[in-house]
């Protein structure tokens, strides 16, 4: 699969702070999704963005497709000790038949 | 509750044994995945399936067999001859190609003693 490449690979924050995280590509994605995962357990998606420019919120949550295809940024604001755990950012190519991951960013969030 | 089962949550294997990880969904998906996770490599495609009866080779596959007899499951073997067993695996559904909409099980812990 593609590799998508995600930044930062850690943060470490106060409650109260926003956070901004992105995910870029050398390749066209027709889908950008942003998934949270809390420690041994599955990812949850967040947020799903299908059209190039789409800026769509999810409460605290900002996300949104690059105009290039090639790259989606995930916001949140106003951050709370629960916001901790890996954030993925996930793809889908027109012609491709799974979701291609980053490696994700590590979120604690300190009170 | 509709959603995704994998049983069991953890598991221990020896040296040279083959083990099956099971994912079951009621969600009437036709499409399934099998990734692997380690620390900071974020989650690997080692199989998908997107219908019955049939599956694809992720990017690292060598090491694993599936099968999709039935809708509803998509277990997972994890065969002797893979070198690095020891990681998270995690079972994913989504409605079908063209979907991009994934859902994940709880994940099977696997390690190697």
């Amino acid at each position: 699969g593609q590799q998508l490449n995600q930044s930062p690979q850690s943060m470490f924050i106060q409650e109260g702070e926003d956070v901004s995280m992105n995910c870029t590509s050398s390749s066209i994605f027709n889908t950008w999704l942003w998934y949270k995962q809390d420690p041994g357990e599955g990812p949850v998606l967040l947020i799903a963005l299908y059209k190039a420019g789409e800026l769509t919120s999810n409460g605290r949550l900002t996300a949104q497709f690059g105009i290039t295809r090639k790259d989606s940024f995930l916001n949140i604001s106003a951050s709370i000790p629960s916001d901790v755990g890996i954030y993925f950012c996930a793809g889908l190519q027109w012609s491709g038949y799974a979701l291609n991951f980053g490696k994700g960013t590590s979120l604690l969030v300190t009170p | 509750d509709g959603g995704i089962t994998q049983s069991p949550k953890y598991l221990f294997r020896k040296e040279g044994q083959n083990v099956t990880l099971s994912c079951e969904q009621n969600l009437n998906h036709d499409a399934m995945y099998w990734y692997r996770q380690d620390p900071g490599q974020g989650l690997r495609l080692i199989y998908y399936s997107q219908i019955v009866n049939d599956f694809q080779k992720g990017d690292i596959a060598e090491g694993y067999s599936v099968s999709r007899e039935k809708k509803e499951s998509f277990p997972l073997t994890v065969t002797s001859a893979q070198k690095n067993p020891t990681a998270f695996y995690l079972c994913a559904s989504s409605i079908g190609r063209g979907d991009t909409e994934a859902f994940f099980g709880q994940g099977t812990r696997l390690t190697v003693v």
